[in-house]
């Protein structure tokens, strides 16, 4: 069965700063990720998406993430982090056999600091 | 494009009553819909896959009796918590996905809070 890990509860970072959201996977065959947003009270909001082609997937607000299959990860990067990106993300998986089922990782709160 | 949306926002029901989501797909038709429960702070955690005309699938350990699913056209899937109780309360939330040429995700409603008193 799919699985995925976000080891962080919170991210904290400082306005202007890089930020990062770690994921690691687990999927038999090739892995479809996903990132989400969701705000206080909100349903999700798809950030961006990895099926196949170049590993570096650019995606809304300014996000990225970085498919890197031989450590199993799809780690969510910005820049240059606004204090608007304050929320709750999550990284899920599916497989490409037809099983269209996601599995969510616990989700990350990210805090940024003014 | 790809909009879900969810009725009501939120409810309030007494422990005992019927309680009624309704999901739909504004611009595109959904062969698959998906429920989820989500607690505070906390995952989401699949309740149920309908599709659109057949049974819908639960996941282990979500009561079908209790939790009805309806797909009945290809922009509609309702949830109703039968008989609620106080347990019952969370955040309801529910996503859309079609089969089209290079479509993956699903796309998500903005949940249906209830609280049961």
């Amino acid at each position: 069965a799919q699985s995925v890990a976000q080891p962080e509860d919170q991210v904290n970072v400082a306005e202007g700063n890089p930020l990062t959201v770690k994921c690691t996977y687990s999927v038999s065959g090739n892995p479809y990720l996903f990132w989400y947003v969701q705000y206080p009270n909100r349903g999700l909001q798809f950030l961006l998406k990895y099926i196949t082609g170049d590993n570096l997937v650019k995606g809304s607000y300014g996000f990225e993430a970085e498919f890197n299959k031989s450590q199993t990860s799809f780690h969510l990067k910005k820049p240059s982090a606004l204090v608007s990106d304050s929320a709750l993300y999550f990284c899920a998986v599916r497989d490409s056999h037809g099983n269209n089922r996601l599995a969510f990782g616990k989700g990350n709160q990210v805090v940024v600091i003014p | 494009g790809a909009v879900v949306s969810q009725h009501p926002s939120w409810v309030i029901c007494k422990s005992g009553t019927s309680v009624k989501i309704e999901c739909r797909s504004l611009d595109f038709q959904a062969t698959t819909m998906f429920w989820y429960r989500q607690f505070p702070k906390q995952s989401l955690m699949l309740m149920a896959t309908s599709n659109e005309g057949s049974k819908a699938t639960y996941e282990q350990g979500v009561e079908k009796d209790k939790f009805l699913i309806n797909h009945a056209s290809l922009t509609l899937s309702t949830l109703t918590v039968t008989s609620a109780h106080p347990e019952d309360s969370s955040f309801y939330i529910c996503s859309a996905g079609f089969a089209g040429e290079g479509s993956y995700e699903q796309y998500f409603g903005p949940g249906t809070r209830l609280t049961v008193t």
